[in-house]
């Protein structure tokens, strides 16, 4: 059973902080990486994906793989108000469906 | 571009009536997915269309669930009958290989009574 975990939260910090975000997963053949934001009542959006070791920047998001730890991680800088919402990862070997955590809700307090 | 389109956006039924979600995927999306949201959880993947064609249904629930879609475009899920424990939301999601990207739509929000 391939499964991925995340802390459900919630993760509370100030505004203007930067949130950290992680996820682990089961499946060493795993190759893509993704994390979604989904807001109260909304339906999941693509906030960043990354398929090699390493760091990924966009805007004030960052995602982070390490492959040999299992572990990703996505880092919200100058955290707003507007970033609270629960953010899930998920991840696929490419020939998998697409496997969920149960997200982890973040709090950014203004 | 018009994103991935799901009808109706609510529904309630008494447990043991039929119910039935409808799904357009975005323009040129030939994959779709369908997949359920339990409240507190990751959606879970239920079937997914290569076209027209079903490449992976093994978390179907076979004895209540159906799906189609027939002309590799619009899809509609089926559960009847339906019982408590399938309230839940209901998300469409499409994509264009290779790119593995999905889009999900709104999603349907089921209550059983």
């Amino acid at each position: 059973q391939k499964e991925v975990e995340q802390n459900s939260g919630p993760l509370s910090v100030p505004e203007g902080a930067i949130a950290s975000l992680n996820c682990t997963y089961s499946d060493r053949v795993s190759q893509s990486f993704f994390w979604y934001r989904q807001y109260s009542g909304k339906s999941p959006e693509l906030i960043m994906s990354i398929y090699s070791n390493g760091d990924k920047e966009d805007g004030r998001f960052t995602a982070q793989l390490n492959k040999a730890s299992q572990y990703v991680s996505l880092l919200i800088r100058d955290s707003q108000p507007s970033d609270s919402a629960t953010y899930l990862c998920a991840v696929t070997s490419g020939n998998t469906p697409l496997v969920f955590g149960k997200g982890t809700r973040l709090s950014v307090i203004a | 571009e018009a994103g991935v389109v799901q009808s109706p956006r609510y529904k309630i039924i008494e447990k043991k009536q039929p119910v039935a979600f409808w799904c357009n995927p975005i323009s040129g999306h030939n994959t779709l997915y369908w997949y359920r949201q339990n409240l507190g959880q990751g959606p879970e993947l239920l079937i997914r269309y290569e076209n027209e064609e079903a490449v992976d249904d093994s978390q179907l629930p076979k004895d209540r669930f159906s799906a189609e879609r027939l002309k590799g475009v619009d899809s509609t899920l089926k559960i009847q009958p339906a019982e408590l424990g399938d309230s839940a939301v209901y998300l469409c999601a499409s994509t264009r290989p290779p790119a593995e990207t999905q889009y999900f739509g709104p999603g349907t929000r089921l209550l059983v009574l």
